[in-house]
């Protein structure tokens, strides 16, 4: 058991340049998540994933996009990267039950130069 | 406005004391709220939940109170030790597992 993966672990970009971040779970959860972490911001909620197929907005989504690509993976895109995007990223799932904890990947270190 | 604090951003304690972790929040009908640990460079890791029907909850030598009137939860570790040493962040579960947020968290450092 995984667990849940992220992929890359660390990435340069120039400003304007795009990416993909890659998510994947084996817990057959529903929900995941997709966070950034800045220093004395705490984590905050970019978007999330209910369930396959359907994605919501989170409280940062500007210049973000996502795909639900199946049960398993949630990806984030960034199309057109700029500086105030340098985070980490971290992709979290859960079970759809209101209850439950979220699992966490080991993130994803990003810098837009 | 929205708001979410914990009480310190760095909190120091000698070996074998209590430490107490406080969360506060405003205009947040939280259903949840959830303690993790953060070690550097990972990712957060699940330590306990309650539920905003439940005044106190325990695990091992953790220990969370949850009071929604004074919109407040404390984290205790007892006996601490050096390897309880981490940042711990608090979570409001804002949406029954939909949407959550996040507290700044506390770098906790337990000294020998």
């Amino acid at each position: 058991n995984a667990g849940v993966t992220q992929t890359p672990k660390f990435q340069v970009l120039k400003t304007g340049q795009s990416m993909t971040l890659q998510c994947a779970q084996d817990m057959n959860h529903n929900s995941m998540y997709w966070y950034r972490q800045d220093p004395g911001m705490g984590l905050r909620l970019i978007y999330y994933s209910a369930s396959e197929g359907t994605t919501d907005k989170g409280e940062v989504p500007n210049g973000y996009n996502v795909s639900r690509l199946n049960k398993r993976e949630f990806s984030l895109r960034l199309e057109s990267a700029a500086p105030s995007q340098t985070s980490v990223y971290f992709c979290a799932s859960s079970s759809d039950r209101g209850s439950d904890t979220q699992y966490f990947g080991p993130g994803t270190r990003l810098t837009v130069l | 406005s929205q708001k979410i604090e914990q009480n310190s951003e760095a909190l120091n304690i000698q070996e074998g004391k209590t430490a107490t972790l406080t969360c506060n929040y405003t205009n947040y009908s939280p259903a949840y709220l959830q303690w993790y640990r953060q070690d550097p460079g990972r990712g957060p890791v699940f330590l306990l939940l309650i539920r905003e029907n439940e005044k106190e909850k325990r695990k091992e030598r953790l220990k969370v109170t949850f009071d929604t009137t004074l919109k407040q939860s404390l984290f205790h570790i007892t006996a601490s030790q050096p390897a309880d040493s981490a940042t711990y962040l608090c979570a409001l579960d804002i949406s029954y597992g939909q949407n959550f947020v996040f507290g700044p968290g506390t770098r906790l450092s337990v000294l020998p």
